[in-house]
C-alpha cells in the first residue's frame, strides 16, 4: 500500500511566480491535512479537506494561499505570486476518517525555495 | 490556546545507553491525543508512539515508551538501548477536536544524536 505521495520533492520558483504542490493521499484516506515547517520549527498546520470541501483553513494565510481536493485526482496547495517568505517544507498527511485517535500520515514534503 | 514545549533543543547520547526527550503541552481539552514523531535527515515524519489522555497506562512500543503525567501535562520520551538509526528530530504533538474538525499542535522539536 503506497503512503503519502507528494510531488515534486523540490520546488523552485522566482518571486511572483506560482507554486503548485501536489498530494496523493493513501489508498481508503479520504481527509488531507497541509502543514508547513520553517527550518528549525515544527509543522504549522495549514489546511484541512475532505473529498471537495475545506473543512477548516484557518491556518492558511489569507491571500496567495489556496487548497483544493477535488473528487477526483491529488490535493493540490497552491501558492499565487510568491515571496521569499514562502521557502519552507510543505508536508501533507492523510487519513481515513476524522477522529482524535486518528494518526494522519506523513508524505515527505516539498522543499519549496524563492529565488 | 493550545501549545506545545520542547525545552531541549539538542541531545546526545551514546550507542546502547537511555534518553528521554521531555515534553510539556497546555490544553483545556478533556479528550485529546498525545503522539511522538520521529523525522530523520530523510524528511519523513515517522509516528513513534501515542497516547490516550483519558489512559492511566504509559503506551510502549518497543524500545520506546512515554511518561505520562497528567496533572502536570507532561509526556515525555524514553528510548531505551539507543540505536544509530535513532539519530532524528524527535516531535511531541498534540491532537485535540474542536468544531468538528481535528487539529494537530506540534512542538518545535528536539534533535537527537545517537553517538557511536
Amino acid at each position: 500500500n503506497a503512503g503519502v505521495m507528494q510531488n515534486p520533492r523540490h520546488l523552485v520558483r522566482r518571486r511572483g511566480q506560482e507554486a503548485r504542490l501536489r498530494c496523493s493521499p493513501m489508498k481508503g484516506h479520504s481527509h488531507v491535512y497541509w502543514y508547513r515547517q520553517l527550518p528549525e520549527e515544527g509543522l504549522k498546520f495549514m489546511v484541512y479537506l475532505q473529498k471537495e470541501n475545506i473543512i477548516d483553513e484557518s491556518g492558511m494565510p489569507k491571500e496567495r494561499f489556496s487548497a483544493e481536493f477535488p473528487k477526483e485526482g491529488p490535493s493540490i496547495l497552491r501558492i499565487q505570486q510568491v515571496v521569499r517568505g514562502d521557502s519552507a517544507a510543505y508536508f501533507c498527511a492523510s487519513s481515513p476518517r476524522a477522529a482524535v485517535n486518528q494518526p494522519q500520515h506523513f508524505g515527505d514534503g516539498t522543499r519549496l525555495s524563492i529565488l | 490556546a493550545q501549545t506545545v514545549t520542547q525545552s531541549q533543543p539538542e541531545m546526545s547520547v551514546q550507542e546502547a545507553e537511555t534518553v528521554t526527550l521531555s515534553c510539556t503541552y497546555d490544553t483545556s481539552e478533556n479528550n485529546y491525543y498525545l503522539f511522538w514523531y520521529k523525522q530523520p535527515p530523510s524528511r519523513q515524519m515517522i509516528l513513534v508512539i501515542r497516547q490516550e489522555a483519558y489512559k492511566q497506562q504509559n503506551a510502549t512500543e518497543n524500545r520506546f515508551s512515554v511518561n505520562f503525567q497528567k496533572a502536570a501535562k507532561s509526556f515525555s520520551l524514553k528510548i531505551s538501548d539507543s540505536q544509530l538509526g535513532d539519530t532524528a528530530m524527535y516531535f511531541c504533538a498534540f491532537m485535540f477536536t474542536t468544531s468538528g474538525t481535528y487539529k494537530y499542535i506540534f512542538g518545535t522539536g528536539t534533535r537527537l544524536k545517537v553517538l557511536a
